[in-house]
């Protein structure tokens, strides 16, 4: 299986940037797809995609999410940071089942 | 407006089994594959199976901790996925959600979930 690391916690001020990372075991990338997608889940809810395949955004979620990345290193961008932004955050791969998630980071306030 | 909206959950004990299912509305569900993922408190979700539609002959696929245990099936006369545990262990306890794919293997819809405990 293809693992995804993330760090479990990252603490932002509001109003500022906060990057998010997720690293894969190997290559999620096939040709230029590049099969990473990204997830808000907040307490006591369901996730709801944000970024699919990398650095498209999904519907309705705001410009201020952004996504990056090639090959096992992939980003998540929040620029900037509001109160409702406060959440965990996962990676997904579909470049291989199963399709596997990372650990999740908790976004924090500083 | 999607909806997806599971039921079914509860308490179950070791070795018991439990069908969960998930209604759909809001698109053409019988043009999706749709996926069963769980969480357990306090983790990542764990992706757990998924069905392809008619024109991909239906075909499912499992990950291999619920291989041979678990069955996902849908009814796309009703709009419904379904999931089948069997065998049910204590590490089974989580919620269950179901999900709509998107084209590239993503998950753009989720259900609210539903909780299953197996607990004696």
């Amino acid at each position: 299986d293809i693992v995804l690391t993330q760090s479990p916690a990252l603490a932002v001020s509001l109003g500022q940037r906060a990057t998010i990372s997720c690293r894969a075991s190997q290559s999620v990338s096939i040709s230029r797809y590049n099969l990473m997608h990204w997830y808000q889940q907040k307490p006591g809810q369901q996730p709801k995609l944000l970024i699919y395949r990398a650095s498209n955004l999904a519907s309705g979620i705001p410009a201020r999410f952004s996504g990056s990345g090639s090959g096992t290193d992939f980003t998540l961008t929040i620029n900037p940071v509001q109160a409702d932004d406060i959440a965990t955050y996962y990676c997904q791969q579909s470049r291989e089942s199963p399709p596997t998630f990372g650990g999740g980071t908790k976004l924090e306030l500083k | 407006e999607v909806k997806l909206l599971e039921s079914g959950g509860g308490l179950v004990q070791p070795g018991g089994s439990l069908r969960l299912s998930c209604a759909a509305s809001g698109f053409t569900f019988a043009d999706f594959y749709m996926s069963w993922i769980r969480q357990s408190p306090g983790k990542a979700p764990e992706w757990l199976s998924f069905i392809r539609n008619k024109a991909n002959s239906y075909t499912t696929e499992y990950n291999p901790s619920v291989k041979g245990r678990f069955t996902i099936s849908r009814d796309d006369t009703q709009n419904v996925l379904y999931l089948q545990m069997n065998t049910l262990r204590a590490e089974d306890t989580a919620i269950y959600y179901c999900a709509k794919h998107g084209s590239s293997g993503y998950f753009d819809y989720w259900g609210q979930g539903v909780m299953v405990t197996v607990s004696s």
